[in-house]
This record gives C-alpha cells, structure tokens and sequence, in this order.
C-alpha cells in the first residue's frame, strides 16, 4: 500500500522563525509531490508542487526534494500568524492521477 | 464562479437513508476527483472522472457508494444506506487533465449520519 507519513504536530514555530515541514513516501514511482495548506473547517489549498529533485522557491516557500530518500519538505520563511495552518503533503504515482495524501501537520505561529 | 462548488455544503442524515452529494466543477476542467476526509486525517481517493467515464474507482469503500458525471461536467457522488461511519467532509478536487495535474478543491460537503 502506498503511503505518506507526517509528523500530525501540533508544531509550534515563533513569528518571524523557520517553519520546517517533513513528509516521506513509500513507492519510489512516486512522480509528483504536493503541499497544501489547509485552514480549519476550509477545504485544502495548493501552496506548492515539485516534481525534480532539488529545491523549488516561491516567495517565502521552498519545496525539497529527494527522491533518494523518499523525502520531501516544506519550509515557510519569516513565518506570520497567517501561516498558522495543517499541511497536507500529497503524492502522486506515475500512471495513476488520484493523489495519497499523508495525515497533515498542524503549524502554529506564535506571535 | 471560477472556482470549484460543492452543494450542500453541510448534510445530515438518518441512518439508512440516501443522499446524493453534488460537484460542479471549474469551467473546462476534464478531470475530476471526488475524496472524503475524516477529522484529523488527510482526504482519502475515492474516484476519479477524465470526462464522462470513472477513470479509477479504486478508493470506492463499498457498492454503497457509486458515482456519476454524465456530461463530462457536474458529478454526483451517491451513497446508499448511509452508515454512522460515512459521516466525513466529501470532497471534490478538479483539474485540468494532464499527467500530475494541479487539482483544486471545491469547499465541501460535511455529511453527518446520525
């Protein structure tokens, strides 16, 4: 069975800190990763997907990525209040485009 | 709208009863996902439409549940004799249809079975 495992948190992280978010996955034909952020009672939003090994920027997200070590993470730069949300990372397999998602990672930035 | 609408957005029901849960999806979105999250857990597949036909209804948990989406467009997700343990958040994600694709998901329908 495919899965992806997270840390459920809760993770507390200071304003203005690094948050650092972990995901690993189980089938190494897994071919695209995902992160979204979900808001309580509010349906997930796509933050993020990365596909290559490596690091991938935008803003103050970066995605990486190692297929090696079936790994793949999350950090928010300058973390806000805002910020204070689940991540939910995804994965999807080749041949296949439903995604498996893992159980999500609570974040909470203290002002 | 230019996003992804699900209708209700809340649903209760008695043990036993149907209900039919609606997805109207982003305008030329060929793909189309249907997934249920319980609290505190990520959502779960449940099945995936590219046009009018189930591409993959692997996540389906029993014959109880069926799906449609005749046009190509709206979907329903229908579930039978409903249970306690049905009660969830169904979710409906669309996408473009390409390999790996971007899905973006409507607001939810939060099902309770009583």
């Amino acid at each position: 069975q495919k899965e992806v495992e997270q840390n459920s948190g809760p993770l507390s992280v200071p304003e203005g800190a690094i948050a650092s978010l972990n995901c690993t996955y189980s089938d190494r034909g897994s071919q695209s990763f995902f992160w979204y952020r979900q808001y309580s009672g509010k349906s997930p939003e796509l933050i993020m997907f990365i596909y290559s090994n490596g690091d991938k920027e935008d803003g103050r997200f970066t995605a990486q990525l190692n297929k090696a070590s079936q790994y793949v993470s999350l950090l928010i730069r300058d973390s806000q209040p805002s910020d204070s949300a689940t991540y939910l990372c995804a994965v999807s397999y080749q041949g296949a485009q439903k995604l498996v998602f893992g159980q999500g990672t609570r974040l909470t930035i203290n002002p | 709208g230019a996003g992804v609408s699900q209708t209700p957005s809340n649903k209760v029901t008695e043990k036993g009863k149907y209900v039919e849960l609606r997805c109207d999806p982003i305008s030329g979105h060929t793909a189309l996902y249907w997934y249920r999250q319980s609290l505190g857990q990520g959502p779960e597949f449940l099945i995936y439409f590219q046009g009018t036909g189930a591409a993959d209804d692997s996540g389906l948990p029993n014959d109880r549940f069926f799906a449609v989406r005749p046009e190509g467009s709206v979907s329903t997700l229908k579930i039978q004799r409903t249970e306690r343990g049905d009660s969830a958040v169904y979710l409906c994600a669309t996408s473009s249809g390409g390999v790996a694709d971007t899905q973006y998901f409507g607001p939810g329908t939060r099902l309770t079975v009583l």
